[in-house]
């Protein structure tokens, strides 16, 4: 089974500042993997993924994620924060050639601040 | 392309009441997902469906849950004799391929 860490359950940041959210992630197998972003009563909107091919993946809203297999991660990274980017991040992954579920960590709360 | 649309949006019921969500996919997509998120969590896998085949479900989904999609196309997923810890956001997503697009999600509570 895979399983999905978030370590950290709130980042707060100022605005215009740089900010990354940290995902690690195990499985025995090979993997696909996500990044989702929840607005307050809203539902989860896909950021960016990485299937295959470069591990540098650039997502919507300036966004971006490296995939290091060796260190099991997929960390995200923005270089210039805004407060409408205030809301929840998940990380989430799914085995290659299985049915798609997604495994979804426990989130991040990124809270931006003038 | 309206998106994956979910109803209701909120459900108050009392406990040991059944209760029925329905969810509507993008419609050339043939899989669909159910998820349940509770407070300060990710969402957890329930169950999925490839066309009308419900192909795989968590042990998460105790007895006193049914999931359908009768034609393929939109599905309901109903509760029995609901109980407190049901209390919850109920998220369904589809896909064609690897990306999942999530529905605003059905947020039940029970009293």
């Amino acid at each position: 089974a895979q399983s999905v860490t978030q370590l950290d359950s709130q980042v707060p940041v100022f605005e215009e500042a740089p900010v990354e959210l940290r995902c690690n992630y195990s499985s025995s197998v090979s993997v696909y993997l996500f990044w989702y972003v929840q607005y307050p009563n809203q539902g989860l909107q896909l950021l960016l993924k990485y299937l295959s091919g470069s591990t540098l993946v650039k997502g919507i809203n300036g966004f971006e994620a490296e995939f290091n297999k060796s260190q099991t991660s997929f960390h995200l990274r923005k270089p210039s924060v805004h407060i409408s980017d205030t809301a929840e991040y998940f990380c989430a992954v799914t085995v290659r050639g299985g049915g798609n579920k997604l495994t979804f960590g426990t989130g991040t709360q990124l809270k931006v601040e003038l | 392309d309206t998106g994956v649309s979910q109803n209701p949006r909120h459900k108050i019921t009392k406990r040991g009441q059944n209760v029925t969500f329905r969810c509507d996919p993008i419609s050339e997509h043939n899989r669909l997902y159910w998820y349940r998120q509770t407070l300060g969590q990710g969402p957890e896998f329930l169950t999925y469906f490839q066309n009308e085949a419900q192909l795989e479900k968590s042990r998460l989904l105790s007895d006193r849950f049914s999931a359908e999609r009768p034609k393929g196309s939109f599905s309901t997923l109903e509760i029995q004799r609901t109980e407190q810890g049901d209390s919850a956001m109920y998220l369904c997503a589809s896909s064609l391929s690897h990306e999942q697009f999530f529905g605003p999600g059905t947020r039940l509570t029970v009293l």
